[in-house]
């Protein structure tokens, strides 16, 4: 693989089930993040990682919860779904100790919560 | 609080010149970005600026006003693989950035 890629491409889930979205990048970037994107709203963060190890919250958090057990993978769990959780996911990564800033994005996962 | 700002359409003739507004108040800043999303796609990275002045990068440049809290993103010789959503984002800290909603342009031929 070249980049970052996310798994599935887009999934239908019904209200309560748990679902794993799976986010992994080959550059070796030490920052991760995961976004949604809904129409009419700016890219919001769920949550990030600076680092393997660590994981910080994002501006909206709540009803998400990842882990980053290597520099790789960064996969973003909802523990019960929920409706308004339907969007377009986004995994992102940047190598921020280099300083080159840029953030590079995956072709998103279109979730679907009935 | 966090607040960008941007206009949510516009639309412009191929071969012409347009200029994408973008401006903020944030917490803190440590440069601003743009970013082209074609629908149904993911972002791409356009442009960054963390000192004033203007960048140029072929049919794109990028403007920064870090006193006015402004930028701008200028298109020149529209063509229509220009027609996508443009985002504005600030780089608050060291690796978290703000986004703004998007401007979705739209050429005409």
């Amino acid at each position: 693989i070249a980049g970052i890629t996310q798994a599935p491409t887009s999934q239908i889930l019904a209200a309560g089930r748990r679902m794993t979205l799976r986010c992994t990048q080959d550059m070796r970037h030490n920052a991760m993040y995961w976004y949604r994107q809904d129409l009419g709203l700016g890219l919001r963060l769920i949550h990030y990682s600076n680092t393997a190890g660590t994981t910080g919250k994002g501006e909206v958090p709540d009803g998400y919860s990842v882990s980053r057990a290597n520099t790789d993978d960064f996969p973003l769990t909802l523990a019960s779904a929920v409706p308004s959780q339907t969007s377009v996911y986004f995994c992102a990564s940047s190598d921020s100790v280099a300083g080159g800033n840029e953030q590079f994005f995956g072709p998103g996962t279109r979730l679907t919560v009935l | 609080g966090q607040n960008i700002d941007q206009p949510t359409e516009m639309t412009a003739t191929e071969g012409a010149i347009v200029q994408i507004n973008c401006t903020y108040q944030t917490s803190g800043f440590n440069g601003l970005f743009w970013y082209q999303q074609h629908a149904g796609e993911a972002p791409t990275f356009l442009s960054y600026n963390v000192l004033d002045g203007l960048e140029e990068k072929g049919r794109f440049s990028s403007f920064l006003s870090r006193s006015k809290g402004y930028s701008y993103l200028l298109l020149k010789e529209l063509q229509m693989k220009d027609s996508a959503s443009y985002l504005c984002a600030v780089k608050v800290s060291n690796d978290l950035l703000i986004w703004g909603a998007g401007t979705k342009l739209i050429i005409k031929p």
